[in-house]
C-alpha cells in the first residue's frame, strides 16, 4: 500500500481557504486518493475521492496532477465546524485488505 | 447517520469480564473491519472480514476475538482485556469494487477497562 504523508497540523481563520497537501509517491497505478475527516470521538467520515485531475463536490474539491504523486484537498470558506483531522488514503478496497490511515492533519479553525 | 449502528456506545468492563460490542449495517455492504483508535493516534486496523471470512488479522492479541456470522453484523467478544485496551473501537462496511474507496464507519464504543 502507498504511504502517504501529510503535515501534522495546521492553523486557520474563519472564512479562509484551507489546502491540505498529501505526498504518495510510490501509489501504484489502480490506486484512488481519498479523503476523510474525523471529529474527536466519531468514526472516519468520508469527503471526496479522485483518480487524477479534479474532482470537486459541495464539501470540498481535490487537485491530483498529472504524475498523481501527490493531492490537495482544498476546503472553501472554513467555519469553526470543519475543525477536525483530515486523513488522505491511498489504495483500492478490494474487500482483502483494508485501507490504512496515516496520522491525518489536524486541522484547527479559529474564529 | 452513515448507516453504520455499534453498540453499546460506552462501555465499562473489568479484566476479568466478558462483553461484545455490536456492529450491524444494512447497506449491501459485503466488507466490514474492526479498528481500535487509542487516545491521539491513528486508527489501527485490527480484523477484515468479506462476505463472512476473515482476510485479515492484524497480528491483534486473542483476547480480541471477531465473528461475522453473516455480512451485515459484526461482533468483537473481549475477555480479559487490559487497561491499556481502553480505546474507541469503531466498525466500518464497504462495498468493494474498482472505482471505490468509500467505508462507513460507525459512531464507535468508547470502551474503558478498568
Amino acid at each position: 500500500l502507498a504511504k502517504t504523508t501529510q503535515p501534522v497540523s495546521m492553523d486557520s481563520y474563519e472564512g479562509q481557504e484551507v489546502n491540505i497537501t498529501c505526498s504518495h509517491n510510490n501509489i501504484a497505478t489502480n490506486d484512488y486518493i481519498t479523503w476523510y475527516q474525523q471529529f474527536p470521538s466519531q468514526g472516519p467520515r468520508f469527503i471526496i475521492q479522485g483518480y487524477k485531475t479534479k474532482v470537486t463536490n459541495e464539501v470540498a474539491s481535490l487537485f491530483i496532477p498529472a504524475d498523481r504523486k501527490s493531492s490537495t484537498l482544498s476546503l472553501p470558506r472554513v467555519s469553526l465546524s470543519d475543525t477536525a483531522v483530515y486523513y488522505c488514503l491511498v489504495g483500492l478496497d478490494t474487500g482483502r485488505r483494508a485501507l490504512t490511515f496515516g496520522s491525518g492533519t489536524r486541522l484547527q479553525v479559529q474564529p | 447517520e452513515t448507516g453504520v449502528t455499534q453498540t453499546p456506545r460506552h462501555l465499562v468492563m473489568g479484566m476479568t469480564n466478558k462483553k461484545s460490542l455490536k456492529c450491524e449495517q444494512h447497506l449491501g455492504h459485503n466488507a466490514m473491519y474492526w479498528y481500535k483508535q487509542s487516545a491521539k493516534k491513528p486508527l489501527e486496523l485490527m480484523f477484515v472480514y468479506n462476505f463472512k471470512e476473515q482476510t485479515e488479522n492484524n497480528s491483534v492479541p486473542s483476547r480480541f476475538s471477531p465473528e461475522c456470522p453473516n455480512s451485515s453484523h459484526l461482533f468483537l467478544h473481549l475477555h480479559t482485556l487490559q487497561p491499556e485496551d481502553s480505546a474507541l473501537y469503531l466498525c466500518a462496511s464497504s462495498l468493494p469494487g474498482e472505482g471505490t474507496t468509500e467505508a462507513f464507519f460507525g459512531q464507535g464504543t468508547r470502551l474503558t477497562v478498568v
